[in-house]
């Protein structure tokens, strides 16, 4: 089935500056990218999301890379503000019908 | 609120009981998706319903089931529960079993003592 690994695993900056989290994912088949923020006890909330035919997509301070050949996708958040502070989680839907996501990134915004 | 609605919010329990864990989905969303989210740990896909069927199931126990009934919402049944249970159990829906819009709960936390 579908692997994502997610990197950092804990991230910490300024308030600011820009943030930048990572993932890979194993099924060439993959072609849907969302990413999720989850703050201490609430829900996964969806920030934006790629699909396969896009290599890019941006949302105000948030924006999204994808690159099909390496199998990678990224996450930039540009001038962090403390609000930012949260987990964030990638996933991918691959042969699968569900989303496989993964382990999550503490991102820290220190004023 | 994210229109999926899924009770109760918390519940504690005691090992080798069995619970229900009940999960409505958003307005017109035909797909439910169980995960499962432990203490600082990622979120395990465990079972995904589609207008009433089961589409798709992962890592779940055998001492776990899942149903969606003709009004769509859905039941995670838990039993012979131990502590490595205790968890986080979110719901999500989506409008068909492509997964687009995926909209989660706001999850149950279960603690078994």
């Amino acid at each position: 089935g579908e692997n994502v690994e997610q990197h950092p695993s804990t991230l910490s900056v300024q308030e600011g500056d820009s943030a930048v989290i990572k993932c890979t994912y194993s099924d060439s088949a993959s072609n849907y990218f969302p990413w999720y923020k989850q703050e201490l006890g609430k829900r996964p909330q969806l920030i934006i999301d790629i699909r396969s035919n896009v290599g890019e997509k941006k949302d105000q301070r948030i924006a999204v890379t994808l690159n099909k050949t390496a199998k990678h996708f990224s996450l930039h958040i540009t001038e962090t503000q403390p609000e930012d502070s949260a987990v964030y989680f990638c996933a991918s839907r691959g042969s699968a019908r569900q989303l496989t996501f993964g382990s999550g990134t503490q991102l820290t915004v220190l004023p | 609120d994210s229109g999926v609605t899924q009770t109760p919010k918390h519940l504690i329990t005691a090992t080798g009981q069995r619970v229900t864990l009940r999960c409505s989905p958003r307005s017109g969303d035909l797909s439910v998706y169980w995960y499962q989210q432990s203490l600082d740990q990622g979120l395990q896909f465990l079972i995904q319903y589609y207008n009433g069927e089961e589409r798709a199931k992962g890592n779940i126990l055998e001492r776990f089931s899942a149903q969606q009934f003709p009004d769509l919402h859905s039941e995670l049944n838990l039993s012979s529960l131990e502590l490595g249970d205790s968890a986080l159990y979110f719901c999500a829906s989506s409008p068909d079993s492509m997964v687009y819009g995926y909209t989660f709960g706001s999850g149950t936390r279960l603690t078994v003592v």
